[in-house]
């Protein structure tokens, strides 16, 4: 029963290819988040969807591209992957982008790039 | 721009101590305070949020938050520590009327000793 899961746990991949991280949310909740915590644990929001629609897009590179198939799945697609990549990234999702709604976090993926 | 502080990376304290971790934030207007905690390999939990009303905040696990507007203060504070409180814990706001942006601070490491 939990609430914000991720796929995978870890990935190890090389420079260069592409691989997806998949998230869901069993919460009802309309609004998902894609997260990056560097090695430093800085944590900084990459993108914010309501309702499947693209609402926070900060300045992440296009090779980037979240895909929001329905309002309980966010997944994170990754094209050509560099040694910059490496992190963990988080998933959350909230009841909605308003006021009074808190955020809940997936388990993270930790991603390294080879 | 907005930003959060959280001047210790690093703090250990005797289990059964208190704790203090501090908090500045600047912005333009006083935004929605969040705690969070990240055991290590885990996701972030919310220990407790300030959206307006008792400046004194309860939280989960014994937490307590004080919001000063005078000093853009939301400092987290636990009387008496145990060892299972070892963790990371992160500062974060959200511009008012929205609790999407989430805007986090570095994190302050609390280490326990027994």
């Amino acid at each position: 029963d939990t609430a914000v899961s991720q796929t995978p746990k870890y990935l190890v991949t090389q420079m260069g290819n592409d691989k997806s991280i998949k998230c869901e949310q069993n919460l009802g909740h309309d609004t998902m988040y894609w997260y990056k915590q560097d090695s430093k644990k800085f944590l900084k929001i990459m993108f914010s969807y309501n309702n499947k629609e693209l609402i926070i897009n900060e300045t992440v590179p296009n090779r980037f591209s979240p895909k929001s198939p329905d309002k309980a799945h966010l997944n994170l697609h990754i094209n050509s992957l560099e040694l910059g990549d490496s992190a963990v990234y988080f998933c959350a999702s909230s009841q909605g982008p308003g006021q009074g709604y808190e955020q809940y976090f997936g388990p993270g993926t930790r991603l390294t790039v080879t | 721009a907005q930003s959060v502080t959280q001047p210790d990376i690093h703090i250990t304290v005797s289990e059964g101590a208190s704790l203090e971790l501090r908090c500045n934030y600047s912005y333009g207007a006083t935004p929605y305070l969040f705690w969070y905690v990240q055991s290590p390999g885990q996701g972030l939990q919310l220990l407790l949020k300030y959206f307006s009303g008792d400046t004194l905040v309860q939280g989960i696990k014994g937490f307590e938050a004080e919001f000063k507007r005078s000093q853009s203060s939301f400092n987290l504070r636990k009387p008496s520590v145990h060892w299972s409180d070892a963790a990371e814990y992160f500062c974060a706001v959200a511009p008012r009327g929205t609790a999407s942006k989430l805007t986090f601070g570095t994190g302050t490491r609390l280490q326990v000793t027994l």
